[in-house]
């Protein structure tokens, strides 16, 4: 049974650019859950998708958006990259009730020079 | 508020035990969750325990719950090296989907 995968693993942009990160969820589960995690600090929640849509979202500008797949997987998208967006990206899947728990992929490693 | 707060290092020797502990200010907190991440990698869940429980024991692991003072502890029985991590706890509240995680605290096992 695989668990939560995300590709690639580390990328490397200049700033203004945009990227794409992607995530496919444990089998089973329905849901995505996007998180940057800045060097050093815990996990911010950026937003979560679920039957295709955007269902919450956090204190992030509309630089972040995303997309779900009918398969359930996910694309987490930035545009006019920061030097601040460097960070590892952590998708998590669960199913859809509010109390799921969460559960991590290994993450993408941003880093925008 | 939304902080949840953990100090930062924590070091013990192989074989001791190890508590980390957390303090959150949400009373709505639904469940409250460990995770261990080890260098260059994700988050690994470890254990959780509803809010209304006081204690949950997992093999070495034991979580406290004191809702009360709003404060959470995680013990692991005879830290091993291979417990070298950082660990981070995270709340859910009711009526939201996201977690809202402490800054992490650093575990150093001693040989």
């Amino acid at each position: 049974d695989a668990g939560v995968t995300q590709s690639p693993t580390h990328l490397i942009k200049t700033r203004g650019q945009q990227v794409t990160l992607r995530c496919s969820p444990k089998s089973g589960h329905d849901t995505v859950s996007w998180y940057q995690q800045a060097l050093g600090q815990g996990p911010q929640f950026i937003f979560q998708y679920y039957e295709e849509e955007e269902r919450q979202r956090g204190n992030f500008p509309d630089r972040f958006s995303g997309h779900q797949f009918p398969n359930y997987s996910s694309e987490l998208n930035v545009n006019a990259l920061l030097l601040g967006d460097s960070a590892l990206y952590l998708c998590a899947s669960s199913t859809g009730g509010f109390v799921e728990t969460q559960y991590f992929g290994p993450g993408t490693r941003l880093l925008v020079l | 508020g939304e902080d949840v707060e953990q100090s930062l290092f924590l070091s013990v020797r192989e074989g001791d035990s190890s508590v980390i502990n957390c303090t959150y200010t949400d009373s709505s907190s639904t469940y409250l969750y460990w995770y261990k991440q080890e260098p260059g990698a994700g988050l690994q869940l470890l254990t959780y325990i509803f809010s209304n429980m006081d204690m949950k024991q997992d093999q070495r692991l034991t979580v406290l719950l004191n809702k009360k003072d709003k404060h959470l502890s995680l013990r692991i029985a005879d830290t091993q090296t291979g417990d070298s991590a950082i660990y981070f706890c995270a709340e859910s509240r009711s009526g939201t989907y996201k977690y809202i995680f402490g800054t992490g605290t650093r575990l150093k096992v001693l040989a």
